[in-house]
């Protein structure tokens, strides 16, 4: 099955700094990976996502990227806030069921 | 919050008691899905449904089984908890609408928190 793994499991950054989270895939078939935000307390909530046919995708200060030769993506948050610090989880979806496999995690403490 | 709902949000048992956790959705999504939570290990897929009485296992299955008899409820059944079952469940859905929403995204609910003495 498919297998991710997510590094750092902690980062803190500087308000206003970048930060940037990274994951590795095993399933080559993998179709679909999403990225999750948890904060304290609250249920895991999508705050974006790419397909398989796309390199880049972007929304505001957020952007996501896939290397699908690497089997690798990454989050990039620019211009980090207090309200950034949260869990962030990275996930794939497998070719064949509409299963998602996630990421253990990144602990993101923004410092002011 | 895509109608989706948890029961109970948190409950405290006994070791070797049943456990039966509900998940209620309102949107008559097809796919269902239950996960637990722990330090460390993200989230893990327990079972899932594809529809009604259509079940299947995810990576942590021993212990648990589920059912979904109509479309709106997938229920999590821990026949003899475990303290090692102690733990945040998350029920989530897959959104079927297109959009300004992916047709993949997975909604979660507001998770039940379970603890085993």
């Amino acid at each position: 099955g498919e297998n991710v793994e997510q590094h750092p499991s902690t980062l803190s950054v500087q308000e206003g700094d970048s930060a940037v989270i990274k994951c590795t895939y095993s399933d080559s078939a993998s179709n679909y990976f999403p990225w999750y935000k948890q904060e304290l307390g609250k249920r895991p909530q999508l705050i974006i996502d790419i397909r398989s046919n796309v390199g880049e995708k972007k929304d505001q200060r957020i952007a996501v990227t896939l290397n699908k030769t690497a089997k690798h993506f990454s989050l990039h948050i620019t211009e980090t806030q207090p309200e950034d610090s949260a869990v962030y989880f990275c996930a794939a979806r497998d070719g064949t069921a509409s299963k998602l496999t996630f990421g253990t995690g990144t602990r993101l403490q923004v410092t002011l | 919050d895509a109608g989706i709902t948890q029961s109970p949000r948190h409950k405290v048992t006994e070791t070797g008691t049943p456990v039966t956790l509900r998940c209620h959705q309102t949107e008559n999504h097809r796919y269902m899905y239950w996960y637990r939570q722990d330090p460390g290990h993200g989230l893990r897929l327990i079972h899932y449904s594809y529809g009604v009485k259509d079940t299947d296992k995810g990576e942590v299955s021993d212990g648990y089984s589920v059912s979904r008899s109509k479309t709106e409820d997938f229920l999590l059944t821990l026949e003899s908890a475990t303290s090692s079952q102690t733990s945040v469940y998350f029920c989530a859905i897959k959104l079927a609408t297109s959009g300004t929403r992916s047709y993949n995204e997975q909604f979660f609910g507001p998770g039940t928190r379970l603890t085993v003495l």
